[in-house]
């Protein structure tokens, strides 16, 4: 069965403050691994896809890496304003074009 | 250009009421999913249109669920009977093809009361 687990659930960062956020799947037969932030009260907004190990992509602050087994979503000093709570999610090769999401990581950048 | 539009923004109805909702996709975009996020869940799929194919339905977790899609464009989402455990975040996506990445509307908030 299909499964992704994001770590940690919540993370609080000073201002500046690097880290990393974890996204470890099962699937049978990755198609895509996608990114998404999702402000509250709001629809969850793409940041990247994903498809073989060993692939990066940035934008801004972030940067997306993908191994056979998990993600991470690198935060290089973050500013307040890119709190929200970041969604990885999986699409599979073979059945349903739908994504599986896992619950997300809520991360809060203190000024 | 514009983004997955979703209506009613906030629905509020009683328990045992029928509820419709609706997603206008990105122009263009032959496939639409529908997902539901509820308090502390991650997004549940619930149903995938592609162009004028049977729709998936595998998600739908009641017979009280079900949606269609007009023209290859427009959708709306039915709850027959609604339960208070059907209250949640209904969202909409739409990608240019089956494999592509998925946008996502700003969703409709449903409480059954």
């Amino acid at each position: 069965e299909d499964q992704v687990t994001q770590s940690p659930e919540a993370l609080r960062l000073q201002e500046g403050e690097s880290s990393s956020l974890n996204c470890s799947y099962t699937v049978s037969g990755l198609r895509g691994l996608f990114w998404y932030r999702q402000d509250p009260g709001k629809g969850p907004e793409f940041l990247f896809t994903l498809y073989s190990a060993g692939e990066e992509k940035e934008k801004e602050r972030l940067k997306a890496t993908l191994t056979k087994k998990e993600s991470f979503l690198h935060i290089t000093a973050p500013k307040p304003e890119d709190s929200a709570t970041y969604l990885c999610a999986v699409q599979a090769s073979g059945g349903a074009n739908n994504l599986f999401f896992g619950t997300g990581t809520r991360l809060t950048v203190i000024p | 250009g514009a983004g997955v539009s979703q209506s009613p923004s906030n629905k509020v109805t009683e328990k045992g009421k029928d509820v419709e909702l609706r997603c206008d996709p990105i122009s263009g975009h032959t496939a639409l999913y529908w997902y539901r996020q509820s308090l502390g869940q991650g997004l549940e799929f619930l149903i995938y249109f592609q162009g004028n194919s049977a729709p998936d339905k595998s998600g739908l977790p009641s017979d009280r669920f079900s949606a269609e899609r007009t023209g290859g464009s427009v959708s709306t989402l039915t709850i027959q009977r609604t339960q208070q455990e059907d209250s949640a975040v209904y969202l909409c996506a739409s990608s240019p093809v089956t494999w592509e990445t998925q946008y996502f509307g700003p969703g409709t908030r449903l409480l059954v009361l």
